[in-house]
């Protein structure tokens, strides 16, 4: 069974500060995706990034970068020069092939809330 | 287009009440889903379709019917409705098969069963 773990329950920084949010991830299978989703304070789920099983490239976004490792499972989230903005809990997530549907069925982690402090 | 649609907003049940959970999109997506938010938790998948009349079972089913008679619109039932199912619901949608795709979430239905 898939399994997406997120160890950081909570963390706090301060504005300006750099943060990683860890996470690690089972699977069986050699194809499947990764994903990171920010969720604000309203509540609504924000797509951040997609990786699949393949690419092992490191990707840079503005203020937002993400290192993924298959040799350690891990697919971490890294916010430089943190904002308060970025306060949010954020999710990740692995989706697998379902073999009856050839359809994706997506396991989420229990997320990290991240609160960035003036 | 409005994207994805969820009514209600928030609804409160009494145990044993019955309801539907409506959700909608207009991006004419093959693949739709729902998924519970607990507190303190991630998303666990409840039902998903893979398109009009196909849908499967996801992590955490029981309690839950669903039935997907459009493109557009995928319904989730409560049948007899617990406490237990005290949570926030989410409905969400990709082009096509979900594997590897975007999902674009609705904004909820939380939910409070008395």
């Amino acid at each position: 069974a898939q399994k997406v773990t997120q160890a950081q329950t909570e963390i706090s920084v301060v504005e300006k500060e750099d943060v990683t949010l860890d996470c690690v991830y089972e699977t069986r299978d050699t194809t499947y995706y990764l994903f990171w989703y920010k969720q604000p304070p309203s509540g609504e789920l924000v797509f951040l990034i997609r990786r699949n099983s393949f690419d092992e490239q490191n990707e840079i976004s503005g203020r937002y970068s993400w290192n993924f490792q298959k040799s350690t499972s891990s697919f971490n989230f890294t916010i430089t020069a943190s904002q308060v903005v970025d306060s949010a809990v954020y999710f990740c997530a692995l989706s697998e092939p379902t073999y009856n549907t050839n359809a994706g069925k997506s396991t989420f982690g229990d997320g990290t809330t991240l609160t960035v402090k003036p | 287009n409005a994207g994805v649609t969820q009514t209600p907003k928030f609804q409160v049940l009494k145990t044993g009440q019955s309801m539907t959970l409506q959700c909608a999109q207009d991006m004419n997506h093959e693949y739709m889903s729902w998924y519970r938010q607990d507190p303190g938790m991630g998303l666990r998948l409840i039902h998903y379709s893979v398109g009009a009349g196909i849908t499967d079972q996801g992590e955490v089913p029981n309690g839950y019917n669903v039935s997907r008679s459009t493109t557009e619109d995928f319904p989730l039932r409560l049948l007899s409705a617990a406490p237990s199912q005290t949570s926030v619901y989410f409905c969400a949608s990709s082009p096509t098969q979900g594997l590897g795709e975007t999902q674009y979430f609705g904004p909820g239905t939380r939910l409070l069963v008395l």
